[in-house]
């Protein structure tokens, strides 16, 4: 049974300082891997998605990056600001589904300070 | 062009009642997929609907059902609500079909049950 699993699960950073963020799954037949934001209360908006044959992925100060041997991915944010305050949830798409279900892990909280 | 709708964005039941939650997928997707996100960890896949049918479930008891209608639009029910049920219920739309198969995700209905 896949398992996915995210630490820290809280994260607190002065403002400017670089962010690492780290996600393992102990299988390692996935589809591909997606890095998700979420602000209180609300819905997950899709950041970055890295296919399972790719290493990484960049999106302005975001970089994602893709171990599936060893079952392990970074989401790395760089200069952080007030505003990257959020929770950030990676999901895995098992290889075998067809359907687009994900497994997600808990999720990091993280807070930018000024 | 619309993203993922979803309705209500709050409600409060009590024990034993039953609930019905909406959602309407983002323009030109077919396949609706429903999660349950507790306080605090990270969305649990519940089922996913495409062409009126329950193509895959998760482990949640029958007490959860589903609908999808002809307009892709899709509804989730939860009859002899728990406590535990309590918890913000996310619907994501997808393309079947696309290959990666992404999904966006509504805001979501935060379910309070007392």
């Amino acid at each position: 049974k896949q398992e996915v699993t995210q630490i820290p699960a809280a994260l607190s950073v002065p403002e400017g300082e670089n962010l690492v963020l780290n996600c393992s799954f102990t299988d390692s037949a996935i589809y591909n891997l997606q890095w998700f934001r979420q602000d209180p209360g609300k819905g997950l908006t899709s950041l970055l998605l890295i296919q399972s044959s790719q290493r990484e992925q960049t999106s302005g100060r975001l970089n994602a990056s893709l171990d599936k041997s060893s079952g392990r991915s970074t989401l790395y944010i760089a200069a952080s600001q007030p505003g990257d305050s959020a929770t950030y949830l990676c999901a895995v798409r098992p290889l075998d589904d067809s359907w687009g279900k994900l497994q997600f892990g808990a999720g990091t909280q993280v807070v930018v300070t000024p | 062009d619309a993203g993922v709708t979803q309705s209500p964005t709050h409600l409060i039941k009590t024990r034993g009642q039953q609930v019905t939650l909406r959602c309407s997928p983002k323009s030109g997707h077919d396949t609706v997929s429903w999660y349950q996100q507790a306080l605090g960890q990270g969305p649990q896949f519940i089922f996913q609907y495409y062409e009126e049918e329950e193509r895959q479930r998760g482990n949640f008891p029958d007490r959860f059902s589903g609908h999808q209608f002809p307009n892709y639009s899709s509804e989730l029910n939860v009859n002899a609500l728990l406590l535990g049920d309590s918890a913000l219920y996310l619907c994501a739309s997808s393309l079947k079909g696309t290959g990666a198969n992404v999904l966006t995700f509504g805001a979501g209905s935060r379910l309070t049950v007392l």
